[in-house]
């Protein structure tokens, strides 16, 4: 079983839509919790980090984590075709330096 | 102001061959990580380098190494190269030496390795 479990996708939605996204996690002790986005042929750029549960909001993103459940989520409302990408999850144990990812939900949001 | 950079973009090399890959970091970060990237999954950590020393290394085979300059640039060697060494090769670079919220990774584009 692999420590961070992610839906491959592909998923496909009309702009304008509300997007889901979610990882589930086995280690509970990760503490620290990103979101990344990766164009193709790109390298991941960081969208969203958190440290506790509860949900973080920046501009049309939200990052929600649920460490009772070992389930993190991140929404993308008013979605864009500028949106379409993989997304990727990833944390880390507090005293640990390397990430661990999940891997990636490949994301198309239709004109 | 520049990104990490990584050089080659694309490299194709034979089985058995040796491969040398660089990055240079962030101007102002210490802290390089390298991560392998198989097409359809996520990184997988490689190596972390902070001030010079190495801090972290993941469930790599020896034939795996790296190394920091004085500068903070970074190379990454594979030796003995396998076909499933293919895949893009990433190198991210941060101000201190932890993934925090206040020293976040930031990548590079990556290396794009084939061995045939």
């Amino acid at each position: 079983q692999k420590e961070v479990e992610q839906d491959p996708g592909p998923l496909s939605v009309p702009e304008g839509a509300i997007v889901s996204l979610n990882c589930t996690y086995s280690n509970s002790a990760f503490q620290y919790f990103m979101w990344y986005r990766q164009y193709s042929r790109k390298g991941p750029e960081l969208l969203m980090y958190t440290y506790s549960s509860g949900n973080k909001e920046d501009g049309r993103f939200t990052a929600q984590v649920d460490k009772s459940s070992k389930y993190i989520s991140l929404f993308i409302r008013d979605s864009q075709p500028s949106d379409s990408a993989t997304y990727l999850c990833a944390m880390t144990l507090g005293s640990a330096r390397q990430l661990t990812f999940g891997s990636g939900t490949q994301l198309t949001v239709l004109p | 102001d520049a990104g990490v950079t990584q050089s080659p973009t694309h490299l194709i090399k034979t089985r058995g061959q040796h491969v040398t890959l660089r990055c240079s970091p962030i101007s102002g970060h210490k802290s390089v990580s390298w991560y392998q990237q198989v097409l359809g999954q996520g990184p997988q950590f490689i190596f972390q380098y902070y001030e010079k020393e190495e801090r972290g290394r993941g469930n790599f085979p020896d034939r795996f190494s790296a190394r920091q300059f004085p500068n903070y640039s970074s190379e990454l060697n594979v030796n003995a190269l396998l076909l499933g060494d293919s895949a893009l090769y990433l190198c991210a670079s941060s101000l201190g030496s932890t993934g925090t919220y206040n020293s976040p990774l930031h990548f590079g584009n990556g290396t794009r390795l084939t061995v045939t």
